[in-house]
């Protein structure tokens, strides 16, 4: 199964951006990049997905590198209640569920 | 919508008792998925339904765990009997597929064996 490398933890000042960053080497061509967030006392939050091309929603930006070997999960101005860990995860096109498996995440302190 | 909802919240048993977690899925969704998370394991992948039957379930730690989804708006995780070790906390989560689409994760039951 392919795996995700993300630093333990980061930290950022309130209102500026936030890049966090994951390694996925053996990435496949049909494997989705995943971004989920678990607030504290809460469930995994889902964030964002792509494929292939940089992806925008309302909570964050995903750029993807061209090899699609790593990608960056990019928060435009960090607030406090974006203090949570980051889970990258690689969900594959087809094949079983229990392929998306989720690692030790970065734990993102937001610094006010 | 109401999200994945779980109950309880909380739960405190104690050891040897049976224990039941609930999820009701959000509706539409045709995969279900229980998660348990400690410490020192994180997230792990117990067993996930598809269209109520269970399609994977090796992630299940022992026999003492069980899960059945009746119908597509309800599922139970059943531990029998419960240990200790078996303090975590339990997610549920739906997606519309086998989550290429994302997950949506209910707020978890926090069990305490003791």
């Amino acid at each position: 199964d392919a795996k995700t490398t993300q630093p333990n933890s980061m930290e950022s000042n309130e209102e500026e951006p936030v890049h966090l960053p994951c390694n996925h080497s053996t990435i496949s061509g049909t494997d989705y990049i995943h971004w989920y967030r678990q607030l504290p006392s809460q469930g995994p939050e889902y964030v964002i997905h792509g494929l292939t091309s940089n992806v925008n929603n309302r909570m964050a930006s995903l750029a993807i590198a061209e090899d699609r070997k790593s990608s960056t999960l990019i928060l435009h101005r960090a607030t406090l209640r974006d203090a949570a860990v980051y889970y990258c995860i690689l969900t594959p096109r087809s094949g079983s569920a229990r392929q998306l498996t989720f690692g030790s995440g970065t734990q993102l302190t937001v610094l006010p | 919508d109401a999200g994945v909802i779980q109950s309880p919240r909380h739960e405190v048993t104690e050891m040897g008792q049976e224990v039941t977690l609930r999820c009701k899925p959000i509706s539409g969704h045709d995969y279900l998925f229980w998660y348990r998370q400690t410490m020192m394991r994180g997230l792990e992948l117990l067993i996930y339904f598809n269209n109520n039957v269970p399609i994977d379930d090796s992630g299940m730690p022992e026999d003492r765990f069980s899960a059945k989804m009746p119908n597509a708006s309800f599922s139970t995780l059943k531990i029998q009997p419960s240990e200790p070790r078996d303090s975590a906390v339990y997610f549920c989560a739906s997606s519309p597929d086998r989550g290429r689409l994302g997950y949506t994760f209910g707020s978890g039951t926090r069990l305490t064996v003791v």
